[in-house]
């Protein structure tokens, strides 16, 4: 299994919105509502923001949303914040339970 | 609190072996799918290895199939990872995670292996 293709960086002004894209294929993000997204700081343990493509964990931002269009799963963060500076990686179930692959990550300046 | 501790990480020679460990806490640790994580330095989140909750069903990625293992003590809240014939490139932090929904919930801080000589 390929691992997802996200944009290597992405960037945006405090206030701004952005949207991470993760494109996969129909055998993974095209087939399955199972989408999951995740944060992770310099130095620490990721966390999840998103999972079943647009569902949030408690205690997590409604400023996060996620979406799906065919084989490409999105991440999108409103009103940014200095405190979403981070690396966001996709990940996407694909019809087994070996072989798991994650994006391959994409860094998200605040400007 | 919900929480993953694990532990056991260290150098190790290549070819030697290592064992990795994680304490859950905070919730009911037989209820779900246990995983471990990794992440080389400077790299991005690979996948490693997965058990369901009895473990009855085991899953490796390719790479570490045959010399790694995982397993599960329901009784003591912990999963393992048994790490055999190391190589440089299995160097990385290791995350366990909680599973569900095929989606990984819950993370601890991770423990770090390094193999060199």
């Amino acid at each position: 299994q390929s691992a997802l293709t996200q944009p290597a960086s992405v960037s945006g002004s405090p206030g701004q919105s952005i949207t991470i894209s993760c494109t996969g294929t129909s055998s993974d993000v095209g087939s399955y509502n199972l989408v999951s997204w995740y944060q992770q700081h310099p130095g620490k343990a990721p966390k999840l923001m998103i999972y079943e493509v647009n569902k949030r964990p408690s205690g997590v931002s409604d400023r996060f949303s996620g979406s799906k269009s065919g084989n490409t799963a999105a991440l999108t963060i409103s009103g940014l914040q200095a405190e979403d500076e981070a690396t966001y990686y996709c990940f996407s179930y694909a019809g087994s339970y070996t072989n798991w692959v994650f994006g391959g990550g994409t860094k998200l300046t605040v400007l | 609190e919900v929480q993953l501790v694990e532990s056991g990480g260290g150098l190790v020679q290549p070819g030697g072996s290592l064992r990795l460990s994680c304490v859950a806490s905070g919730f009911t640790f037989s209820s779900y799918w246990m995983n471990w994580v990794r992440q080389a330095p400077g790299k991005g989140l690979e996948w490693v290895a997965n058990m369901n909750k009895d473990g009855s069903e085991k899953y490796y990625v390719d790479s570490v199939k045959g010399r790694f293992t995982i397993s599960r003590d329901n009784a003591k809240n912990s999963v393992y990872l048994q790490m055999s014939s190391l190589r440089a490139e299995d160097a990385a932090v290791y995350y366990c995670a909680r599973g569900a929904n095929y989606a990984f919930h819950i993370w601890g801080q991770g423990t770090m292996v390094i193999v060199s000589s």
